[in-house]
C-alpha cells in the first residue's frame, strides 16, 4: 500500500521556539493532505486540510498564525507550531489523499508526537 | 453533518475470547464509506477496512470480521479469538463519496486482551 512519513517521530522544544513538522508521501502523488492533532486518549481531530499549491483550509478553532501549513508539492506538506507553548504538546498525524482519486481511502503517516517543555 | 458514535470507550477480554466493537453513524448522504482504524500502542494509525454504502455484504477476514446494517446505521467489528496483539484503540470514521469530503472520526475504543 501506499506509505506516507513523518519526520521528525518525537520532538522536544522549549516553550516560546517553533517546530517544523514535515510529512511525505514516498510512493505516490498526493494533491490533498490532512493533519490531525490528537491528545492522550482522545480521538484525531482534524486541523486543517491542504491542496497542493494553495492555501490550507483551517478547522473552526485552528489558529492559522499558530499552525503554519504548507504544501508546496505534490509529496510534502510541512505543519510548523510557532511560538510552541505546552498546551501544544500533543500527537500530531498528517494524512495524505492520492491526485485524481478523492474517492480512496487516506494513507495516515506514523505521527509526530511533540513535547513542549 | 456526519457522527461517529462508539459508545464503547474500553473493553477488557481474555485471550482467546470473542469480542465485538460497536460503530454507529449518523449522515444526509446517501453514499459514503464506512472505515475501521486500529491505533496500536506505537500511534501509527493501521487500517483495516473500507465499506462503502451500497455494498451490505458482510466481509470477514481472518479473525475479523464486519456487520454492515444499514436499516440501523452500523457498522460493527467483531474479533474472533482475540489474541493480545489485538490490544489496540479501535476507530470507526465515515466518509462521504463527495470530493473533497472529510474523514470523521468516532471516539475509539481501547481493546485489552489479558493473557
Amino acid at each position: 500500500g501506499a506509505v506516507v512519513s513523518q519526520h521528525p517521530s518525537w520532538v522536544i522544544c522549549k516553550s516560546g521556539t517553533s517546530v517544523k513538522i514535515e510529512c511525505r508521501s514516498l510512493d505516490f502523488q498526493a494533491t490533498t493532505m490532512f493533519w490531525y492533532r490528537q491528545f492522550p486518549k482522545q480521538s484525531l481531530m482534524l486541523m486543517a486540510t491542504s491542496n497542493e499549491g494553495s492555501k490550507a483550509t483551517y478547522e473552526q478553532g485552528v489558529e492559522k498564525d499558530k499552525f503554519l501549513i504548507n504544501h508546496a508539492s505534490l509529496t510534502l506538506s510541512t505543519l510548523t507550531v510557532t511560538s510552541a507553548h505546552p498546551e501544544d504538546s500533543s500527537f500530531y498525524i498528517c494524512s495524505a489523499r492520492p491526485g485524481g482519486q478523492a474517492l480512496t481511502e487516506q494513507y495516515f503517516g506514523p505521527g509526530t508526537r511533540l513535547t513542549v517543555t | 453533518a456526519q457522527k461517529v458514535t462508539q459508545a464503547q470507550t474500553e473493553i477488557s477480554v481474555v485471550e482467546k475470547e470473542d469480542v465485538t466493537l460497536d460503530c454507529v453513524y449518523e449522515t444526509r448522504d446517501t453514499t459514503y464509506y464506512l472505515f475501521w482504524y486500529k491505533q496500536p500502542p506505537s500511534g501509527e494509525l493501521v487500517f483495516l477496512i473500507r465499506r462503502n454504502s451500497f455494498d451490505e455484504q458482510n466481509e470477514i477476514s481472518g479473525r475479523y470480521s464486519w456487520n454492515f446494517q444499514k436499516s440501523t446505521s452500523s457498522f460493527n467489528f467483531t474479533i474472533t479469538a482475540s489474541q493480545v496483539v489485538d490490544s489496540a484503540v479501535y476507530f470507526c470514521a465515515l466518509r462521504s463519496r463527495r470530493a473533497n469530503s472529510k474523514l470523521t472520526f468516532g471516539k475509539g475504543i481501547t481493546l485489552s486482551v489479558r493473557p
